[in-house]
């Protein structure tokens, strides 16, 4: 089982649809949670962290399952500028010192 | 934004030169890292260092050597480079490892020829 596993898409949404990207984790032991935002050929830059009772930020909402070990990413009224990949990152307590990426969902908004 | 800065921004080599990719990061972050990312495929973690002190080695080619001289600045010495090393090398920071998020400069896109 992968480390964090995220469902590679597309997701292809039209404007103003809402959208929702999973991410798993093997690691029960994991105390950092974030989604990063990658455009293309560009570098990831933090979207949100992702606490245990759940955060909103605008039109992001994340969501914390511990017992299932997953977390969600939820984007309400899709924007064109949205269309990129989101990252799952997630830290493991026995590899101290990183954090571990997941490889990414691809968002394709269009008009 | 400048809070992590990189250079070159592309670099353009030969299997027998000698680069050094540099990073600077201007957050007062303590720990300091080097990812490549090839095409389409996630970011590999290569190198971290913790107040200067290297603490992670994910088993990367002595081809590539990095230097953490102080806690803001980092490079990746480069030399003796294959093709399949062709990638954008990103650095990032974060305030110590482990649990805090990271912010990355903007990436070296090198091309081995």
């Amino acid at each position: 089982r992968k480390e964090v596993e995220q469902d590679p898409g597309p997701f292809n949404v039209p404007e103003g649809a809402t959208v929702a990207f999973n991410c798993t984790y093997s690691n029960s032991a994991s105390q950092s949670f974030f989604w990063y935002r990658q455009d293309c050929r560009k570098e990831p830059k933090l979207l949100m962290s992702v606490y245990s009772s759940g955060n909103e930020d605008g039109r992001f909402t994340a969501q914390l399952n511990r017992a299932s070990q997953y977390i969600s990413l939820l984007i309400r009224d899709s924007k064109l500028s949205d269309s990129a990949t989101y990252l799952c990152v997630v830290n493991f307590r026995d590899s101290s010192y990183k954090l571990i990426f997941g490889s990414g969902t691809r968002l394709l908004v269009r008009p | 934004e400048t809070g992590v800065t990189q250079t070159p921004r592309h670099l353009v080599m030969g299997m027998t030169n000698k680069k050094s990719l540099k990073c600077e990061q201007h957050l007062g972050h303590n720990a300091m890292y080097w990812y490549k990312q090839s095409a389409k495929k996630p970011l590999e973690l290569m190198f971290v260092y913790s107040l200067e002190e290297r603490v992670e080695n994910n088993s990367v080619p002595s081809r590539f050597s990095p230097e953490c001289p102080n806690s803001s600045h980092l490079f990746l010495h480069l030399h003796t480079l294959q093709p399949e090393d062709s990638a954008l090398y990103l650095c990032a920071s974060s305030r110590e490892t482990g649990v805090y998020e990271q912010y990355f400069g903007p990436g070296t896109r090198l091309t081995v020829t």
